[in-house]
């Protein structure tokens, strides 16, 4: 079953901060985090694992809550260079490798 | 250069008609996967490959078969496509286990009439 990500999508002015959520119904090892922009291959970002832990990327964060199979990734006086679809993919507990991706979260940043 | 690279970028077919994307990548790494891409849906996995001759149903496998007879190479069959699978594409490559990033090729958009 896909992780569930909210919002679908979000319009930001350049310089204002987005917070993207992921969440799943099954237990969580990690959570992937990926950029794509229009016509192209999404690129990888970060990887949170169980733990609790947060990463930071530039400007990009994310944080991870096992206990709630939830991530969330923050981004922070938006740049244009931000804009594309994000999509978080999730490793269950127990199965090795298999990355399940989200619907994406489509994130415009305009002057 | 690492990468993944998908053949062809563009493709328009018959209902029906047998079809191959290949699929490639220079970086030795054990797990392969391909994934579909739609509006709203996101990116769905429809098989994967934990290493050479090993391969497993993802979640949508129905109308695809894959092989994995080389370790570099993980082609996407469709027997006899239909309009549904109309859809863009994508492989993915990356070392075993559950830390590792994946890497995409550029994608194959695959139009069925």
């Amino acid at each position: 079953q896909q992780p569930v990500q909210s919002p679908q999508a979000v319009i930001l002015r350049e310089g204002e901060d987005a917070v993207i959520n992921c969440s799943s119904s099954k237990a969580l090892y990690s959570v992937h985090w990926y950029r794509q922009k229009h016509g192209e291959a999404p690129v990888f970002l970060m990887i949170l694992l169980k733990g609790g832990e947060q990463k930071g990327h530039d400007k990009i964060s994310a944080s991870f809550n096992e206990k709630k199979q939830q991530s969330s990734l923050y981004l922070t006086a938006s740049q244009l260079s931000y804009s594309g679809t994000y999509f978080c993919g999730t490793q269950p507990t127990g199965t090795a490798s298999k990355l399940t991706f989200g619907t994406g979260t489509r994130l415009q940043v305009t002057l | 250069e690492a990468q993944v690279t998908q053949n062809p970028r563009y493709l328009i077919t018959v209902t029906g008609k047998k079809l191959t994307v290949t699929c490639s990548q220079n970086m030795n790494h054990e797990y392969m996967s391909w994934y579909r891409q739609d509006p709203g849906l996101g990116l769905r996995q429809i098989y994967y490959s934990m290493n050479v001759e090993v391969t497993d149903k993802g979640d949508v496998p129905e109308g695809y078969k894959v092989s994995r007879k080389e370790k570099r190479n993980f082609p996407l069959i469709l027997e006899s496509p239909s309009p549904n699978q109309t859809s863009l594409y994508f492989c993915a490559s990356s070392l075993p286990g559950k830390v590792t990033e994946a890497f995409f090729g550029q994608g194959t958009r695959l139009t069925v009439v």
